[in-house]
């Protein structure tokens, strides 16, 4: 079975400044997709970034990019430039692009709480 | 606009009641999903359906039921013999057809279910 591990419970960072938070996984999967969701106090789920197995590199959406190590099985979420807007719980989530009943499955990291001081 | 709409956002039960947790998505995705929240346990999967009229179970899926008779709609009943119900609750969709999906869920804003 997959498993996502995410080993800080909680970071800060000072505003402007950048911090890194980490996320491993467990798989034999050759294909799959791997993501970054942030959950504000609303707790509403919304998706930060997302990357595909199969490309080498490293996606980026504005002020966040990843660090993906496909052999150590890595994935850390690099914020810049944070904002108190960023403050929030930050999941990393697996999804297999294999087909059959497994195909869309999530398996989502215990999350990190990031906070944000001014 | 298109979304994913929970109702109720909170909700309280006593213990022996079961309750239906409402989850309809007007987005047109094939697949939906129900995951648990609690504390420290990031989100588990409960059931999930990638067509009507079928589903699957997920990890933690005891004590829980669904159904999936129409496309845009997939409800959970959270019977009695869920022995700790007290959690929050996350519906979810994707689009679930290769070529197409980018891997992504879309989630509502979810409900938190309280026992009494």
């Amino acid at each position: 079975a997959q498993t996502v591990t995410q080993s800080q419970p909680e970071m800060s960072v000072q505003e402007a400044e950048t911090v890194t938070l980490s996320c491993t996984y467990d798989t034999s999967e050759s294909d799959y997709y791997l993501f970054w969701y942030k959950q504000p106090p609303s707790r509403q789920m919304i998706l930060v970034i997302r990357q595909e197995a199969y490309k080498q590199q490293n996606a980026t959406e504005n002020r966040f990019s990843v660090n993906f190590q496909k052999a150590a099985k890595s994935f850390s979420l690099k914020i810049s430039d944070s904002q108190l807007g960023d403050a929030a719980m930050y999941f990393c989530a697996y999804r297999p692009n294999a087909g059959g009943t497994s195909y869309g499955k999530l398996t989502f990291g215990q999350g990190t709480i990031l906070t944000v001081h001014p | 606009d298109g979304g994913i709409t929970q109702s109720p956002k909170y909700l309280f039960r006593k213990e022996g009641q079961n309750v239906t947790l409402s989850c309809e998505q007007n987005l047109n995705h094939d697949a939906m999903y129900w995951y648990r929240q609690d504390p420290g346990q990031g989100l588990r999967l409960i059931y999930y359906s990638q067509i009507v009229n079928d589903f699957q179970k997920g990890d933690i899926a005891e004590g829980y039921s669904v159904s999936r008779e129409k496309k845009e709609s997939f409800p959970l009943t959270v019977t009695s013999a869920q022995k700790n119900p007290t959690a929050f609750y996350l519906c979810a969709s994707s689009i679930a057809t290769s070529g197409t999906d980018k891997g992504e869920l879309f989630f509502g804003e979810g409900s938190r279910l309280t026992v009494l």
